[in-house]
């Protein structure tokens, strides 16, 4: 799988939209870009994925760059509650039954601030 | 809620002991992963099961083991315990051919 790179820690004002960017340049053509979050100690929580085109969801917006190598994880309105480590990740989408493992880098730790 | 339940919650035992930690995936998932996360480190992938063979394995010590059921529960069995296996151990499930996997909230093991 492609490694990540992403800032270490970012500070949010509630309320604002939250960018969380995340570099991986080495992506291949049939990875796809991953994005969980870690909220103290509890189990890490699938936020959303996509491949090349714009995805949104109810918890975010994932924007990747024509040329893949990067993207951005989008919050679009912060609260005190999305203050955790987000984490970006790259993987196959399998081409047979079971699902690959996901790698974990070390992420962002993301604060909200009143 | 994720649809994944690990137990027990917390664990403490002493070193040199054994201990089974138990996860049961959501419901129609065949795919089951195992992290152990120490204090202050990242997420550490160990083993993956697949419909009950080994799919996968990472950075798993030969102490630890772990096998998935005809029903699909996973157990991670860890021996000869030492002070450097304490950790919040995760179990994470995902339908075979779909690749979001859902994490439980994990068994906290203190060894001691």
């Amino acid at each position: 799988d492609a490694k990540t790179t992403q800032p270490t820690s970012m500070d949010c004002a509630e309320g604002r939209a939250a960018n969380l960017p995340c570099n991986h340049s080495t992506i291949s053509g049939n990875e796809y870009v991953y994005w969980y979050r870690q909220i103290h100690s509890q189990g890490p929580q699938y936020i959303i994925h996509g491949l090349k085109n714009n995805e949104t969801n109810e918890m975010a917006s994932l924007i990747i760059t024509e040329d893949r190598k990067s993207s951005t994880l989008i919050l679009p309105h912060a609260t005190l509650r999305d203050t955790a480590v987000y984490y970006c990740i790259v993987r196959v989408l399998p081409n047979r039954m079971g699902a690959q493992k996901l790698v974990f880098g070390q992420g962002t730790r993301l604060t909200i601030n009143p | 809620d994720s649809g994944v339940t690990q137990t027990p919650k917390h664990l403490i035992t002493a070193t040199g002991q054994r201990v089974t930690l138990r996860c049961s995936p959501r419901s129609g998932d065949l795919s089951v992963y195992w992290y152990q996360q120490s204090l202050d480190q990242g997420l550490q992938f160990l083993i993956q099961y697949y419909n009950g063979e080994e799919r996968a394995k990472g950075n798993i010590l030969e102490r630890f083991s772990a096998q998935q059921f005809p029903d699909l529960h996973s157990e991670l069995n860890l021996s000869s315990l030492e002070l450097g296996d304490s950790a919040l151990y995760f179990c994470a499930s995902s339908v075979g051919d779909h690749t979001e996997a859902f994490f439980g909230q994990g068994t906290r093991l203190t060894v001691v």
